[in-house]
């Protein structure tokens, strides 16, 4: 069974330092998303990325988001000065096409807790 | 707005009986995934539906367009379906595919 692969599993961070959450998706697939947890919330969508560029993002990946496939295989999301607000469960995903045919992947999920 | 409903919140079981969760949604939709998070926290995809009915295992969903309504059905429940499950759909707009999340089941097995 293909998997989307997630680094760090948990990372403790002081705030105002930034974070870079690493994601290796399924090789095959083409559309890449980001989405977080806040503890005992609702998974929200942040982020997706297709062709090199972001596709769509909400009204949450603000200026201090950002992300880029810098070498073809990893997917990275970098928070650049982190806030307390920010701690939350940070998965990954990844589909090979966007019809709705195709099945979406979701990683483990990295916790980020900031302090 | 558009939203994403699950019932119930919490469920509890003893090992055998037959589950049921639903999802009801308020606009056109062009997908519905069943998702599984387990404690560690990590998400499973079980199905995704645009229409009928689809099984795997012990696990059946359905979903009715009309009624904006789905259900997820776990026959002869185990211990190790504890968890909690997802319902998440992708709106029937071509020019977005991210997936807008229910709350979530929580779901518990006893022996």
């Amino acid at each position: 069974e293909p998997e989307v692969t997630q680094t760090p599993s948990h990372q403790v961070t002081q705030m105002g330092q930034e974070v870079i959450l690493r994601c290796v998706p399924i090789s095959n697939h083409l559309y890449f998303y980001w989405y977080r947890q806040i503890l005992g919330q609702k998974v929200e969508f942040l982020v997706s990325f297709y062709n090199n560029e972001i596709s769509e993002k909400s009204e949450i990946f603000d200026d201090q988001f950002s992300v880029e496939r810098p070498d073809g295989s990893n997917f990275t999301l970098k928070i650049r000065s982190t806030k307390l607000e920010d701690s939350a469960m940070y998965f990954c995903a990844s589909r090979t096409g966007v019809f709705s045919g195709n099945t979406i992947y979701f990683g483990e999920g990295s916790w980020l807790t900031v302090v | 707005k558009n939203e994403v409903e699950q019932s119930p919140q919490n469920l509890t079981a003893q090992e055998g009986e037959f589950i049921t969760i639903n999802c009801s949604y308020s606009v056109g939709i062009s997908a519905l995934h069943w998702l599984q998070q387990h404690p560690g926290g990590g998400i499973v995809s079980l199905f995704m539906l645009s229409s009928g009915k689809k099984k795997h295992g012990r696990l059946i969903a359905t979903i009715n367009i009309q009624e904006k309504h789905s259900s997820l059905h776990i026959t002869a429940s185990h211990p190790r379906d504890s968890a909690v499950y997802i319902c998440a759909v992708r709106w029937g707009s071509y020019n977005t595919d991210k997936l807008i999340f229910g709350t979530g089941t929580r779901l518990q097995v006893f022996p």
